[in-house]
């Protein structure tokens, strides 16, 4: 079965444009959740969306938005970026097993860097 | 405010020397605490899932344990290789995690370890 997939790998953007990144769960996973890591913070939750659905969002401003496909397949757009968004996005995805609990594989990640 | 809070920051070991990494949490109630592990580059891989009742769990010559009672775990690497060199990531799950709860996940910073030849 093949894993997260997330593209573009890297990017460099200028500030004040927008940027649109993807990713491509483990066929059969319905739950994609994105997260942002850089050295001063770790890993902070943006969102999960579950069928399409956002069910949860992280404490980050509007600027950062995101959207999933019939097909599961999720994309975060940032607008107006700030040199503060430079880092590594990454998606995982998530099923739910027995007991309540889940298991969720991350993606490579997509680095991106704000100049 | 929940926290988790790892130590050492970074560790530099030979390689075939043993090592611990700490976790301490402030969570509660928690259903289970994963430890991860990051190439640089690469996203988390999991190595370990502990629930609560659980005191220990080996994946290989990595072996987790927790202490509820203390709210501590650690991650004890045997016989470390270069292939460790590595960030590892402590999160602790909230109860009925999946669904509506995947935003309540709390990370710790990481420890980055380095293995010398």
């Amino acid at each position: 079965k093949a894993g997260v997939t997330q593209t573009p790998r890297y990017l460099i953007k200028t500030r004040g444009q927008q940027v649109t990144l993807s990713c491509s769960p483990i066929s059969g996973h319905r739950s994609v959740s994105w997260y942002q890591q850089t050295p001063g913070q770790g890993l902070q939750f943006l969102f999960e969306y579950f069928s399409e659905t956002q069910r949860n969002k992280g404490n980050f401003p509007g600027r950062f938005s995101g959207r999933q496909f019939s097909n599961s397949r999720s994309e975060m757009n940032v607008s107006t970026l700030e040199l503060g968004d430079s880092a590594l996005y990454l998606c995982a995805s998530s099923f739910t097993v027995g007991s309540g609990s889940y298991e969720q594989y991350f993606g490579p990640g997509t680095r991106l860097t704000v100049t | 405010k929940n926290q988790v809070e790892q130590s050492p920051q970074s560790l530099i070991i030979l390689e075939g020397k043993n090592c611990t990494l700490q976790c301490n949490y402030t969570v509660s109630p928690f259903s289970n605490l994963r430890w991860y592990k990051q190439d640089t580059g690469r996203g988390p891989v999991s190595l370990t899932i502990m629930t609560f009742s659980e005191n220990t769990k080996s994946n290989g010559r990595y072996t987790a344990t927790l202490d509820a009672d203390t709210k501590q775990s650690s991650l004890h690497i045997t016989a470390s290789q270069l292939s460790d060199s590595a960030s590892y990531i402590c999160v602790v799950v909230p109860p009925n995690a999946g669904g509506t709860s995947y935003g309540k996940l709390t990370f710790g910073q990481g420890t980055i370890l380095t293995v010398h030849p």
